[in-house]
């Protein structure tokens, strides 16, 4: 299994561009999270999705979308990027809700 | 308001000695705990975990306590070795209201000197 997965490793965006960053799990979770994680800091929730077509709102979504069409993928949109939304970005998934797979994060700049 | 927090920032051992990293959660009907070790440009790794009925649990050279009465968690790493430098994060949950979500602490960042 190659677990989970995240593309790309790094971006630089321009303020006002968008880009969808990719997650995809081999492990047939049902479970997927998006955090983001900034500097010294711990991880806050952005969304999660219990299953696929099924996703919510997590404690900071403001700016993020996500879509759930299949088990494997869980993307993260970032529409009109903002210098707020610098950060690394993970994403994770869990076939009980309990011990959570991260994938390798992505790095967004904005500037 | 829930939150997760270390009491250290940053933690310096000497190799060999053995690492204490602790943590308080505020969150009472908290059912499970987690630490996580995340290295540099790397995504958080499972090191251990424990169940509100527990008190104590080991692994290979980690121990993790939880005092439910003190709401105080600890890692407990015998012999660190260089290896071991990283941030530790402890987590509490799940969130069964939100999808499992779990609350994560600020980290500790562990630093080892041969």
């Amino acid at each position: 299994n190659a677990g989970v997965t995240q593309t790309p490793k790094f971006r630089i965006l321009k303020i006002g561009q968008s880009m969808t960053l990719q997650c995809t799990q081999d492990m047939n979770h049902n479970y997927m999270y998006w955090y983001r994680q900034d500097p010294g800091m711990g991880l806050k929730l952005i969304y999660y999705s219990v299953g696929a077509g099924i996703t919510d709102k997590g404690e900071v979504p403001n700016g993020y979308n996500v879509s759930r069409s299949t088990t494997e993928d869980f993307p993260l949109r970032l529409e009109l990027a903002a210098p707020s939304q610098t950060s690394v970005y993970f994403c994770a998934s869990t076939p009980n809700r309990d011990e959570q797979y991260f994938g390798p994060g992505t790095r967004l700049t904005v500037t | 308001g829930e939150s997760v927090g270390l009491h250290l920032p940053t933690l310096s051992v000497q190799e060999g000695d053995n690492s204490i990293i602790n943590c308080a959660y505020s969150n009472s009907a908290s059912d499970y705990f987690i630490w996580y070790k995340q290295e540099s440009g790397k995504g958080p790794q499972f090191i251990i975990d424990i169940r509100s009925n527990m008190d104590k649990r080991q692994g290979q050279r980690v121990t993790v306590l939880l005092n439910k009465t003190v709401k105080h968690l600890s890692l407990q790493i015998a012999a660190t070795q260089p290896g071991d430098s990283a941030v530790y994060f402890c987590a509490e949950g799940p969130d069964y209201n939100q999808g499992g979500k779990l609350i994560f602490g600020q980290g500790t960042e562990l630093s080892v000197k041969p």
